[in-house]
C-alpha cells in the first residue's frame, strides 16, 4: 500500500491550465478504473471532482477533466481561476478491500 | 443535506486508546460503505478502513491493521473507529466518509465530515 506519486506542486496563471499526474502500479491504477481525484482547500472537507478516471460528479465545473493511460492517471484543471489554488490527491481502489491515496499535489495560481 | 459529524478526538499518550465516531444524516445510511481517511500534518490524505454497508466487510491500511477496528451501527446511523496501541504517526485530523456504494469495491468518497483532531503525545 504504497502512496501513488504526484508532484508536490504544480502552477499556473489564471487562464491556463494545469495538469498533475498520479503515477501508481498494475496493481492499483494500471488495474482497476476507479481513479478519483479530490480537492482540499486547507480547513475545509475534502471535495470529490472525480470518480472512474474521468466522470464528474453534478455541481463539478466542466474544466476540471481526468483521464488514464497505463498505470498513470492524470487531472487536468483548464482556465485556471484563483479560487483552484488548493490541494489535489488521487485516490485508487488497490484490491482486497483497500484504496490508496496519493502523495498530493499543491496548485498554486500565479 | 449529508451531513457527517465526528467526535471522540483528542490527545492520547503513546499506547493509549481512542474511540472514534461519527454521527450520519441526510440519506439512508445502512444503503451505503463507509470509511475513515485520516489527514496527516506536513504529509496528506491517508486512507485507513472502509466497512460494506452491512458491516460484513471490512478493509485496513497496512500501518493500522491489527490496531484499529472499524465498526457501525445501522440503527443508530453511526460509524465508528476504535484505535488501539496508538502511535505518534497516527497524530491526524481524522475525516469520516461516505462511499458511493454500498460495496468497498469500485466505491469512491462522495462526502466527507468537517474531521476530529487525534494528536498522540506523551
Amino acid at each position: 500500500q504504497s502512496a501513488l506519486t504526484q508532484p508536490p506542486s504544480a502552477s499556473g496563471s489564471p487562464g491556463q491550465s494545469v495538469t498533475i499526474s498520479c503515477t501508481g502500479t498494475s496493481s492499483d491504477v494500471g488495474g482497476y478504473n476507479y481513479v478519483s481525484w479530490y480537492q482540499h482547500h486547507p480547513g475545509k472537507a475534502p471535495k470529490l471532482l472525480i470518480y472512474d478516471v474521468f466522470k464528474r460528479p453534478s455541481g463539478v465545473p466542466g474544466r476540471f477533466s481526468g483521464s488514464k493511460s497505463d498505470n498513470t492517471a492524470s487531472l487536468t484543471v483548464s482556465w485556471l481561476q484563483a479560487e483552484d489554488e488548493a490541494d489535489y490527491y488521487c485516490s485508487c481502489y488497490a484490491g482486497g478491500n483497500s484504496y490508496v491515496f496519493g502523495s498530493g499535489t499543491k496548485v498554486t495560481v500565479l | 443535506e449529508v451531513q457527517l459529524v465526528e467526535s471522540g478526538g483528542g490527545l492520547v499518550e503513546p499506547g493509549g486508546s481512542l474511540k472514534l465516531s461519527c454521527a450520519a444524516s441526510g440519506f439512508i445510511f445502512h444503503d451505503y460503505a463507509m470509511s475513515w481517511v485520516r489527514l496527516v500534518p506536513g504529509k496528506g490524505l491517508e486512507w485507513v478502513s472502509s466497512i460494506t454497508w452491512s458491516g460484513g466487510g471490512t478493509g485496513y491500511a497496512d500501518s493500522v491493521k491489527g490496531r484499529f477496528t472499524i465498526s457501525r451501527d445501522n440503527v443508530k446511523k453511526s460509524l465508528y473507529l476504535q484505535m488501539n496501541n496508538l502511535r505518534p504517526v497516527d497524530t491526524a485530523l481524522y475525516y469520516c466518509v461516505k462511499q458511493s456504494y454500498y460495496d468497498i469495491f469500485s466505491a469512491y468518497s462522495d462526502h466527507w465530515g468537517q474531521g476530529t483532531l487525534v494528536t498522540v503525545s506523551a
